[in-house]
């Protein structure tokens, strides 16, 4: 297993300021994913890592840049943060299991 | 690209069984997983089952997949009103990417 840390759990933010969202795990698993879930429920796949230096971009267009300096974490930011990024935002980390964070509920207002 | 895909909403009285029924579309899944999501929380891993299983039993919980059909389908025996939550589906590829289905909401009546 894998422990998933994220903070924070939740943040409410005015349009146009830069955030990060932090992403911690504790088992040295090289696989990491950042995952946007729409109030409707649904999941989309927006950034992986397949290990340190190595970041793709996932199904989900997103605004959002993800860096992984070190294979613990694996923080996603937004330069401009604005309405439309409201939403909750998962982080996984695993190869044929994944096991996922809290999330952080983000409201831009 | 893939699709998987679940009825929304079911509902049942405490003590039945829940059959909360998954399609998806990738002939070449790996692994099928079911999740659990309840209010506020991340997905937590419930159970998962390799393609070349027909059947997984843990405990109150059996997976049935019909790889025929792209079919799975996750039994909850003796449902709780602790098992109210959202139910997720996923199928990995040879790329271990996960496709998520959309969920369906279970609730328990008392």
């Amino acid at each position: 297993e894998a422990d998933i840390y994220q903070t924070p759990r939740y943040l409410v933010i005015g349009t146009g300021k830069k955030i990060t969202l932090e992403c911690s795990q504790t088992m040295g698993h090289d696989k990491m994913y950042w995952y946007q879930q729409d109030p409707g429920m649904e999941l989309h796949l927006i950034h992986y890592s397949y290990g340190v230096n190595s970041t793709e971009k996932g199904d989900l267009s997103s605004e959002s840049t993800v860096s992984r300096i070190r294979t613990e974490h694996f923080p996603l930011t937004l330069e401009s943060a604005r309405p439309s990024h409201t939403s909750q935002y998962l982080c996984a980390a695993g190869g044929n299991i994944q096991y996922f964070g809290a999330g952080t509920r983000l409201s831009v207002l | 690209g893939e699709d998987v895909e679940q009825s929304l909403f079911l509902s049942v009285r405490e003590g039945d069984s829940s059959v909360i029924n998954c399609t998806y579309t990738d002939s070449s899944s790996t692994y099928l997983y079911w999740y659990k999501q309840e209010p506020g929380a991340g997905l937590q891993l419930l159970t998962y089952i390799f393609s070349n299983m027909d059947m997984k039993q843990d405990q109150r919980l059996t997976v049935l997949l019909n790889k025929k059909d792209k079919h799975l389908s996750l039994r909850i025996a003796d449902t709780q009103t602790g098992d109210s939550a959202i139910y997720f589906c996923a199928e990995m590829d040879a790329g271990n990417m996960l496709t998520f289905g959309g969920g369906t909401r279970l609730m328990v009546k008392p």
